[in-house]
């Protein structure tokens, strides 16, 4: 089946800095979702890329769907205290809905 | 509220113990998704209804693993003679099928912790 691989697993960044998560695949996805997971928390939903070289902003956080739909990226510009959790790219099955996530990238923002 | 809940939170058991979570779902939400997390990784799919309809189970789903989800409502995950290899995040999540491009979004419940003494 259909695998994302996620990458970095780890980030410690300064308060201010920017932070980039990578979601990669061997197979083409026709559709990436984005997740967010506080410490002790659970998913939830940032958005939804389905179109190829989409480019989607939420205020700091921007979000990218490579040409070839086999990666996608979250970036953020000056993190904040906020920021910090787990970041998950996921792929949604266009039939059932399943979900595929990757493994997920935790940032910790130092202030 | 009315977000996904699920009950217990927690629950600590002992090796061999049965145990049964519950979901309830976003009232008009007709899909219902189980995951299960364990630490360091993203959610692994378990089970998939769509109504009363189970329609999906992952190999991960071994045969002490049952779902139900009797009415189209709640559903009820059970784990019968549990292992300390159980142990892990119990989410669920529910949605309502997307229609257009893209799939559903997901609603993730709190989950329930399970720890298999």
């Amino acid at each position: 089946g259909q695998q994302v691989m996620q990458i970095p697993q780890y980030q410690h960044v300064q308060e201010g800095e920017d932070f980039t998560t990578y979601c990669n695949s061997s197979t083409t996805l026709s559709n990436i979702q984005w997740y967010k997971q506080r410490p002790g928390g659970h998913p939830v939903f940032l958005i939804q890329l389905v179109k190829s070289g989409e480019v989607k902003k939420q205020k700091r956080l921007t979000f990218q769907f490579g040409e070839a739909k086999k990666n996608s990226s979250l970036h953020i510009t000056a993190t904040q205290t906020t920021d910090v959790g787990t970041y998950f790219c996921a792929h949604g099955s266009s039939n059932t809905g399943k979900l595929i996530f990757g493994q997920g990238t935790t940032l910790q923002v130092k202030p | 509220d009315t977000g996904v809940s699920q009950d217990p939170r927690h629950k600590i058991t002992k090796r061999g113990q049965n145990v049964t979570f519950r979901c309830d779902p976003i009232s008009e939400h007709n899909r219902l998704y189980w995951y299960r997390q364990t630490l360091g990784q993203g959610p692994e799919f378990l089970t998939y209804f769509q109504n009363e309809a189970q329609l999906e189970k992952s190999r991960l789903l071994s045969d002490r693993f049952s779902a139900e989800r009797p009415k189209g409502s709640f559903s009820t995950l059970e784990i019968q003679r549990t292992e300390q290899g159980d142990s892990a995040m119990y989410l669920c999540a529910s949605s309502l099928p997307l229609a257009g491009e893209g799939t559903d979004t997901q609603y993730f419940g709190p989950g329930t912790r399970l720890t298999v003494l």
